[in-house]
């Protein structure tokens, strides 16, 4: 059982690419999250997802966009990379609205 | 304001001490409320919920005061192993949680 997964650890990318983020779950969860935190910022929710085949926004979803086409993956893509978005990137899942949520291990993006 | 609020500190504490965080939610509609850990570069782990009347996981104690909507984390006989950032998180009527910034503790021998 791994739990949350997310690839890669690491990533530089120049700004304007593009890339996606990919996050697995093997917990049946139905609601899946990406967040990104910042120094003094704390975790921001960009998307969620309720189940698959949804998806809606958080509180900073520009320059992203998210799919869920199945109930275990769902990938943040950063459609042009800007210096900021330069953060650590966190997946997380949760089985349903009384639980905390599962973490993955965090991708962490710099744009140069 | 800030829909969850903690004081950043940090907190440095002995070992064998006890210390408390308070955290206060804007949002009167709050219904779960969580305390996570968070180790340095690493990702938030679940450390407990808290409920109503107060629940107590060995030497950690959580308390919610809904009245005054705020939260508290006590640890007693800090360990070395206590030092990490602790967010407190809170769910309104949604899927999604709130986090705080987070209170840092720094225990040392």
């Amino acid at each position: 059982n791994a739990g949350v997964t997310q690839t890669p650890k690491f990533q530089v990318l120049k700004t304007g690419q593009s890339m996606t983020l990919q996050c697995a779950q093997d917990m049946n969860h139905n609601s899946m999250y990406w967040y990104r935190q910042d120094p003094g910022m704390g975790l921001r929710l960009i998307y969620y997802s309720a189940s698959e085949g949804t998806t809606d926004k958080g509180e900073v979803p520009n320059g992203y966009n998210v799919s869920r086409s199945t109930t275990e993956d769902f990938p943040l893509r950063l459609l042009s990379a800007a210096p900021s978005q330069t953060s650590v990137y966190f997946c997380a899942s949760s089985l349903d609205k009384t639980r905390g949520y599962t973490f993955g291990s965090g991708t962490r993006l710099t744009v140069v | 304001r800030k829909e969850v609020e903690q004081d950043p500190g940090p907190f440095n504490v002995p070992e064998g001490a006890t210390v408390a965080f308070n955290c206060t939610y804007s949002n009167s509609a709050s219904q779960s409320f969580f305390w996570y850990r968070q180790d340095c570069r690493k990702e938030p782990k679940l450390l407990m919920s808290v409920y109503s009347s107060g629940n107590e996981d060995g030497r950690f104690t959580a308390q919610l005061n809904r009245a005054s909507q705020y939260i508290s984390l006590l640890i007693r006989d800090s360990k070395l192993s206590d030092s990490a950032t602790y967010l407190c998180v809170v769910r309104y009527n949604t899927d999604k949680l709130i986090f705080g910034t987070g209170t840092r503790l720094q225990v040392f021998p």
